[in-house]
């Protein structure tokens, strides 16, 4: 079982608010990522890290932002919440270089902009 | 998920198989995945197959690839009502490890 945890599982947040999804690993895994999840399904990848003090942009614009300061500890943090950010957030992890490059997944964060 | 398509919805009923069918683009993917999406939870890896391989089996769930025409499905034997969930095929880019996912099918077993 992985031991990835993002924390809260379910938000509901009035518009303008700031607000920061939180994602831990305790497999010391240098890799993370951040998927934003359609409610049609479809994953996106936000934002992704190879270790400390290494941030990238996904595939998809957000307009969240991340830090890696701690190998375990990967938040997501958006200044200004908005209702087209209402969406499931998930957090993934990965060891540095071992094939087949399975990626770990927390249960999600489901947010919720009103 | 525009580089890996999968069709969105099976209903089939228990005890029979489930094919679930993948297309890719990529064909310098090295692995291809299936990852199984339980409601309220994240993706759990299923099974994997390098793309050296035609077929993959493992107890319950066999996996076939077609690499020349970017062909992937995941089939279920003796399918159980707890099998009911999301399946997502992705296919790895480049030597990073990044994943890229398709839209996820749901599949639905009836008694």
């Amino acid at each position: 079982e992985a031991d990835i945890y993002q924390t809260p599982r379910y938000l509901v947040i009035g518009t303008g608010k700031k607000i920061t999804l939180e994602c831990s690993q305790t497999m010391g895994h240098d890799k993370m990522y951040w998927y934003q999840q359609d409610p049609g399904m479809e994953l996106h990848l936000i934002h992704y890290s190879y270790g400390v003090n290494s941030t990238e942009k996904g595939d998809l614009s957000s307009e969240s932002t991340v830090s890696r300061i701690r190998t375990e500890h990967f938040p997501l943090t958006l200044e200004s919440a908005r209702p087209s950010h209402t969406s499931q957030y998930l957090c993934a992890s990965s060891p540095a270089d071992d094939r087949p490059y399975e990626q770990y997944f927390g249960p999600g964060t489901r947010l919720t902009v009103t | 998920g525009e580089d890996v398509e999968q069709s969105l919805f099976l209903s089939v009923r228990e005890g029979d198989s489930s094919v679930i069918n993948c297309t890719y683009t990529d064909s310098s993917s090295t692995y291809l995945y299936w990852y199984k999406q339980e409601p309220g939870a994240g993706l759990q890896l299923l099974t994997y197959i390098f793309s050296n391989m035609d077929m993959k089996q493992d107890q319950r769930l066999t996996v076939l690839l077609n690499k020349k025409d970017k062909h992937l499905s995941l089939r279920i034997a003796d399918t159980q009502t707890g099998d009911s969930a999301i399946y997502f095929c992705a296919e790895s880019k480049g030597s990073w490890g990044k994943l890229q996912f398709g839209a996820g099918t749901q599949v639905v077993v009836t008694p």
